[in-house]
This record gives structure tokens, sequence and C-alpha cells, in this order.
């Protein structure tokens, strides 16, 4: 099983720019969660899917971020335009259900930084 | 609203040490409890879960944590830690509600000195 599967592993863009974040969640999964870490604020959830539409994005932290999910083995998360203030590792993560229960699997992440 | 309070942001250690880390809880409810560690450069992985049951969990890697209902803690402990131990842990906390959401800790970097 390869796991949690993030891309790019680092990105470095300029304040102004669009990034696209992409991930694919382990087969199977149903429920797919964004995950922004940084120093200062930790491990913040952004946004969760489950079979493909988003449940709560309550976490997303303005307009400028975006979360799609087009089918079960792709999703995407845009900043659009980015700023310094977006530099952060962003986290994938994918259950099998969506069920409290279940164990969230992360990807290996994403290290973007905004100059 | 709904917290996890991790009170050791730093924790330094001499191997065959013993390790608490602390982990409290803001939620009145039903919840489940993970530990989550993060080795350097590497991405989260569980370390142990409480769903029900005996309060006394036991995880990968000789840890284990017991879940104290009455003081809503749900701390981590290991008899004798290693040098591969220096990581970053996460407690987390899932409500037992419609939003299925994970809660996470602001995390304790653990250092463990050969």
């Amino acid at each position: 099983d390869a796991g949690v599967i993030q891309s790019p592993r680092h990105e470095v863009t300029e304040m102004g720019q669009e990034v696209t974040l992409r991930c694919k969640p382990i087969s199977g999964h149903n429920s797919l969660f964004w995950y922004r870490q940084t120093m200062m604020r930790g491990l913040e959830l952004l946004i969760y899917f489950n079979n493909n539409v988003p449940i709560d994005d309550s976490g997303m932290p303005e307009d400028r971020f975006s979360a799609k999910m087009p089918n079960a083995s792709f999703s995407t998360l845009k900043i659009q335009p980015s700023e310094p203030r977006d530099s952060a590792v962003y986290f994938c993560a994918s259950s099998p259900r969506q069920d409290p229960h279940s164990e969230q699997f992360f990807g290996p992440g994403t290290r973007l930084t905004v100059l | 609203a709904q917290s996890v309070s991790q009170h050791n942001h730093h924790v330094i250690l001499s191997e065959a040490a013993s390790l608490e880390l602390g982990c409290n809880y803001s939620y009145g409810g039903t919840v489940n409890l993970f530990w989550y560690v993060q080795y350097p450069g590497q991405h989260l992985q569980l370390l142990l879960k409480y769903f029900s049951g005996d309060p006394l969990v036991k995880g990968i890697k000789g840890f284990e944590a017991e879940f104290i209902k009455s003081k809503f803690s749900f701390n981590l402990r290991k008899p004798s830690v290693q040098w591969s131990d220096t990581a970053e842990y996460f407690c987390a906390v899932n409500l037992m509600d419609s939003s299925y959401k994970l809660i996470f800790g602001s995390g304790t970097r653990l250092l463990v000195r050969p």
C-alpha cells in the first residue's frame, strides 16, 4: 500500500502566485482531510470531505483558499493569491470511513514557502 | 470551543529515563482519544488510541496512555525512552458528534539524549 501521496513535497513561490497542492488518498478510503501545520498555530483542520463531498470547511482561513475532490482518488487545495503568512506544511490525511473510531492516515506533507 | 492542551512544549530526557506527556481536553461529551507521533522529517503516525473499555491503552513501541475521565486527561507514558523516540508527539480528540473532526494539541517536542 503506497499510503497517502502528496505532491509537491516542497513548493517555493512568490507572493501573489497561485499554488495548488495535490493529494491522493489511500484507495478505498472515503474520508479525506486537509490540515495546515505552523509553529504558531500547530495542526489545524482546514476542510474535510466524505465520499468526495465537502462536509466541513469552517477551518478554511479565507476565500483565497479553496479545495476540491473531483473523484475518490484525488483532491486539490488551492491558494490564490498566496501570501507569506500561508507558509506552512500542509498535510492530507485519509480515513476508511466517516467514523469517529476510524484512524486517519497522514501523507508526508507539502512544505510551502511563500516569499 | 473544544480544545486540547499539551502543557509540555519541549521535553529533554536522557536514554532510559521515564516519560510522561500531559494531555487535557475540554469537552463534556463522549470522545475518542489519540496520540500521534511525528519523527523528524516524517509524517504523523498513530501511536495509540482509546475508544472505550480499559482506560489504560497500550500502543506501539512500548508506549501507553491512561484515560482519566474525571480529569479530562489522556497522558502518554513510556517507562524507558530511547534515542529513537526523539520526535514530536500530538494528542488528538475526536468528538463523538456529527463532525468527526480530529482536534489536535499543539504538540510536544521530545529530545532524547544518548
